[in-house]
């Protein structure tokens, strides 16, 4: 079985400082693992995803995120927090099939 | 350029009146999903498409049902709205059901339930 913890509900940082959602994951295969952002009232939209290939991935948006498998964690970073940012943030955790999972979302603040 | 296309954006209905949600897409994919999302929660599966084989989850509620007459098209049937039913339903579609294929959602439609 998979599941997927997002460590933090709330995350709020200033304009211009850096951004750090963690996300830990358990899966008893080689899992898929995605980022997804929600801004209010929209659908989900990928943000990046890793597959088994290199371990830090790039995303759109100047996000990246580090595959570290010792550690069982995708956190998800960037540089510099736009105002724009500010949305909610889904960890899902991938085998195939139906069988993704979501974490319970981590909601970013970013504060002028 | 939509790809994935829900209607309406916002439904009202009264508690106990069926109501059906549509979602089309442009993309030409394999599988469709039907996401249910409360406030501040993350998104539940509900059901999904393969082609025409459909798959239920297994904690479904049997007051929902699915329809997807042809590739492009997915219908969401609520029989008998509950107060517990007012949510956010999400419509997404991935080429195949890899491992790593990505979803792409339609921008939901909010239910309200009165």
């Amino acid at each position: 079985a998979q599941s997927v913890t997002q460590l933090d509900s709330h995350v709020s940082v200033s304009e211009g400082t850096p951004v750090l959602l963690r996300c830990n994951y358990s899966s008893s295969y080689s899992p898929s693992l995605f980022w997804y952002v929600q801004h209010p009232n929209k659908g989900l939209q990928l943000l990046l995803k890793y597959t088994s290939a290199a371990t830090l991935v790039k995303g759109i948006n100047g996000f990246e995120a580090e595959f570290k498998k010792s550690e069982t964690s995708f956190h998800l970073t960037k540089p510099s927090a736009h105002m724009s940012d500010a949305a909610e943030y889904f960890c899902v955790v991938s085998v195939g099939g139906n069988d993704m999972r979501f974490g319970a979302g981590t909601r970013l603040t970013v504060k002028p | 350029d939509a790809m994935v296309i829900q209607n309406p954006r916002y439904q009202v209905t009264q508690f106990g009146k069926p109501v059906t949600l549509s979602c089309s897409q442009t993309l030409n994919h394999n599988v469709m999903y039907w996401y249910q999302q409360k406030s501040s929660q993350a998104p539940k599966l509900l059901f999904h498409y393969y082609d025409k084989d459909f798959n239920n989850e297994a904690d479904t509620p049997d007051n929902f049902q699915s329809r997807r007459p042809n590739t492009s098209f997915c219908f969401l049937d609520i029989r008998s709205p509950g107060l517990g039913d007012a949510a956010m339903y999400l419509c997404a579609t991935s080429r195949d059901r890899n491992s790593n294929e990505k979803l792409f959602f339609g921008s939901g439609t909010q239910l309200s339930v009165l």
